[in-house]
């Protein structure tokens, strides 16, 4: 069982719709827990994070973290062309800056 | 403010060499940790430093090394390159004292350096 997984994708959606975006880990001891997108060729950059069970919003970005379930979220509302890139769930525990990645799901949104 | 600086953006380089890779983190960022992504591995941790320590290492054969300064900025150092460490080697800087930070730190990647091996 991988640490961190998501499922690869890749996930179409239209414009205008909400892209769902699903990660499960498998440390228990995981206090921290964010997302990032990649776009092709480029670094990964920081769209939300989390660290509390619930969710957490942030524009047209919504978190959700269960901690009994092991399952964090992304939505995307009103999702862009702009949005389609890949989404990578990251999680670490505390003391430790080790991030743990998924492999990330390609998302699609098409006009 | 500048974000994290990594040098080179790209490289070339033959089997058997070594090559040093830098980066400079955000300003009063302390903490600094590497990774690897490789379109079948993904990304993977290498290592992460505060305070000039190695407070962690991944997975990584020992050709893999790396260090930090006083004024927080890291390299690593990989020696004896094989064509599989050709990959996307990326830095991420945080503000926090791992740990300390009330659920945690937001990680900032650099743009990462490019490194081929032929």
């Amino acid at each position: 069982q991988k640490e961190v997984e998501q499922n690869s994708g890749p996930l179409s959606v239209p414009e205008g719709a909400i892209a769902s975006l699903n990660c499960t880990y498998s440390d228990r001891g995981s206090q921290s827990f964010f997302w990032y997108r990649q776009y092709s060729g480029k670094s990964p950059e920081l769209i939300m994070s989390i660290y509390s069970n619930g969710d957490k919003e942030d524009g047209r970005f919504t978190a959700q973290l269960n901690k009994a379930s092991q399952y964090v979220s992304l939505l995307i509302r009103d999702s862009q062309p702009s949005d389609s890139a890949t989404y990578l769930c990251a999680v670490n525990r505390r003391n430790t800056d080790k991030l743990i990645f998924g492999t990330g799901t390609r998302l699609q949104v098409f006009p | 403010k500048a974000g994290v600086t990594q040098t080179p953006r790209y490289l070339i380089k033959t089997r058997g060499q070594q090559v040093t890779l830098s980066c400079s983190p955000i300003s009063g960022h302390r903490s600094v940790s590497w990774y690897q992504q490789t379109p079948g591995q993904g990304l993977q941790f290498l290592f992460e430093y505060f305070s000039e320590t190695q407070r962690n290492k991944g997975n990584f054969p020992g050709r893999f090394s790396g260090r930090q300064f006083s004024n927080s900025r890291s390299e690593m150092n990989v020696s004896t390159l094989e064509l599989g460490d050709s990959a996307l080697y990326l830095c991420a800087s945080s503000r926090d004292i791992p740990g300390t930070a009330e659920g945690g730190s937001d990680y900032t990647f650099g743009s990462g350096t490019r490194l081929t091996v032929v």
